[in-house]
């Protein structure tokens, strides 16, 4: 079956350094691919998308390229701020016509000042 | 605008007792689901309405949970005789278009109900 698999929290960073969050998927067929951010007390967002194998996907700083050989979505963002202090979802949706999302179990990050 | 609101945003119920969870979609929103979110684990799939048709109950744990969407808007996820392991939080997203023209619409997620069952 589907499943994702992503880096375990929390991770605790300083304001303006590197991130990368982890995410590895097992999916057959050509599945698309989400990260979701959810703020305290707010619902989840969907923060990009790739829908085929070598696409980048990136919002508000943050990038994910969907890399079929290594079947892997990694976050990444090069200067994190505080206001980024959020959960993260990897999540996958099997092709078109899917509606059903797996996610992973999130990711927790920090960003301190 | 509106987004997707949930109702109540907590509730406590005692083992045993019935619970009615409120789903207010975005208007004019085809697509209704249902998610479950154990603590500490991502969300996991429900159900799937279609305007009024629940075309997908594959996920619901047992036949103590039932979801209904009467007249294709609002939805209620009604679950009988809590048990401790139903202690989640819900969450309810909707999406414009209905299945297989939904294709990598975005699924637009309220803020869930945290349901305690003591």
């Amino acid at each position: 079956g589907n499943s994702v698999t992503q880096m375990e929290g929390p991770v605790t960073l300083s304001e303006e350094a590197f991130l990368t969050i982890n995410c590895t998927y097992t999916a057959t067929g050509y599945p698309s691919l989400f990260w979701y951010v959810q703020y305290p007390g707010e619902g989840l967002q969907l923060l990009l998308k790739a829908t085929k194998a070598d696409d980048k996907g990136s919002n508000k700083g943050f990038e994910a390229t969907y890399r079929k050989e290594t079947t892997s979505f990694h976050l990444e963002k090069g200067s994190v701020q505080v206001s980024d202090s959020a959960v993260y979802f990897c999540a996958l949706k099997r092709g078109a016509g899917s509606y059903q999302l797996t996610f992973g179990k999130g990711t927790k990050l920090s960003v301190i000042p | 605008g509106a987004g997707v609101s949930q109702s109540p945003r907590y509730k406590v119920a005692k083992r045993g007792q019935d619970v009615a969870l409120r789903c207010d979609p975005i208007s004019g929103h085809v697509s209704l689901f249902w998610y479950q979110q154990a603590l500490g684990q991502g969300p996991e799939f429900l159900t799937y309405f279609q305007n009024e048709a629940q075309l997908d109950k594959s996920g619901l744990p047992s036949d103590r949970f039932f979801a209904e969407r009467p007249e294709g808007s609002v939805s209620t996820l009604k679950i009988q005789r809590t048990q401790q392991e139903d202690s989640a939080v819900y969450l309810c997203a909707s999406s414009p278009k209905p299945l297989g023209l939904a294709g990598e619409d975005e699924q637009y997620f309220g803020p869930g109900t945290r349901l305690t069952v003591t």
